[in-house]
This record gives structure tokens, C-alpha cells and sequence, in this order.
């Protein structure tokens, strides 16, 4: 499961509160990326990282930030939920061009986000 | 940005047919990657395949970079095959996703 662990599994917030999610990682890869799924939409890209302190934006990166101060974790923050921002946020990881043979990417379990 | 579409949206099968889904990009990839995702909401990486053709027990894939399209094909399917497939491509590290072939398999 290339040791990956979203928290939490399940949120329910109100509109305006800030929410962190976090996505952990135990094999020293380096790329980690946010996703979130909606119907009708696929995956979207909202943030990634290339390494410590690294970051840029995805495709729908608008109300949300993220953090990466260490090489396992990787926080993905709404500073102020709204509804549209409900959804399923998925953490991925790759080792692009840094592993031999491991350029795949893969995914945590996802969090349900829910903003009431 | 690159545009991934994917074909066709919907696909029911019956167990033991086989199938071929399509996935095309707008631009030039260096990078393209196939996953199913399970009822269950899990993603699994099924191929790493920029180009050429690669096989994996009943599933295989085919790039065709210059073309700027992938197939991936379902033999002798199985109920446990359902699920959303997706495509998913891009430069270097960055991957941008299509928005999913729904596959159901009826026993």
C-alpha cells in the first residue's frame, strides 16, 4: 500500500471553520499530491509537492493550502470550509525519476469531507 | 492545460466478454498511468505505460505517445472487475486525470 495514511477517514464541519487534512507517508517518497474526486469530475489536482518545503498548485488549488515540513506528512488546509468543498480528497505519492522501476503513482484511502 | 478524455463513460459486460477503453490526451504526455477504482472507493495502479504495450495477467495496455492516446483491454471479464477505471497523464510528476470509464460485469 506504499505506506500511506490519510486522517481523517471521516470529517463533518460547518461552513467556515478551518479543517487540516493529513496525509502520512513511511517510505521517504518524494512527490506527495492532493486529489479530490467529485462526480462527474474524476480526480483534480489541487496541490503537490516535490520535496521539504516544496510546493505548487493544481488545477483547482483556490481556498486551499498546504504544508510539507518534513518528507512524511503532507497537510492539506481549507482556511475556510464552504460547501462546495465538499468531498472525497485523496493523498497520492510517486517517485518519479528518483526510484528505479517505482515511478507509479500511489493512493491513500481517501478522507469524506462533508461541509454543512 | 492537457485535456484527458476518456471512452465510453459507461460499460456493462457480461461476466467472460471482453472490452477496450480508450483514453485520449489533448497534448503530448511523457507520463500515463491506468487505475481502477473499486466499489469500495480504493484506487489501485494498475500500469505505468508512456508508451508501448505491457500485460498484466487478463489486463493489458497500449500507448500510442505519438498518437496521444491509450487503450486498455479487459479480457475474459469477471464480476470483480467493476468499478471505475481511470486514465491519468501529464509531464514529469504531474498528472492530470480523466474522468472515468464506470464498468459494471454481470454475472
Amino acid at each position: 500500500d506504499a505506506g500511506i495514511t490519510q486522517s481523517p477517514r471521516h470529517k463533518v464541519t460547518e461552513t467556515g471553520t478551518p479543517v487540516t487534512l493529513r496525509c502520512h507517508q513511511t517510505e521517504n517518497h518524494r512527490y506527495m499530491y492532493w486529489y479530490r474526486q467529485d462526480p462527474g469530475h474524476g480526480l483534480r489536482l489541487i496541490h503537490y509537492s516535490y520535496g521539504v518545503k516544496d510546493t505548487d498548485k493544481g488545477e483547482v488549488s483556490d481556498g486551499y493550502s498546504v504544508s510539507r515540513s518534513k518528507t512524511e506528512d503532507f497537510l492539506l488546509t481549507l482556511e475556510s470550509a464552504t460547501s462546495s468543498q465538499t468531498s472525497v480528497y485523496f493523498c497520492a505519492i510517486s517517485d518519479y525519476k528518483t526510484a528505479p522501476f517505482n515511478e507509479k503513482l500511489f493512493f491513500g484511502s481517501g478522507t469524506q469531507l462533508s461541509v454543512l | 492545460g492537457i485535456q484527458v478524455e476518456q471512452s465510453p463513460p459507461d460499460l456493462i459486460l457480461q461476466e467472460g466478454a471482453n472490452s477496450t477503453l480508450r483514453c485520449n490526451f489533448s497534448d503530448s504526455v511523457n507520463n500515463l498511468q491506468w487505475f481502477h477504482q473499486n466499489p469500495w472507493g480504493q484506487l489501485i495502479n494498475l500500469f505505468y505505460i508512456p508508451s508501448g504495450t505491457k500485460q498484466n495477467g487478463r489486463l493489458s495496455a497500449t500507448t500510442v505517445a505519438t498518437e496521444r492516446y491509450s487503450l486498455l483491454y479487459i479480457s475474459s471479464s469477471q464480476t470483480t472487475d467493476s468499478g471505475v477505471y481511470f486514465c491519468a497523464g501529464g509531464w514529469s510528476y504531474k498528472y492530470i486525470f480523466g474522468t472515468g470509464t464506470r464498468l459494471k460485469v454481470l454475472a
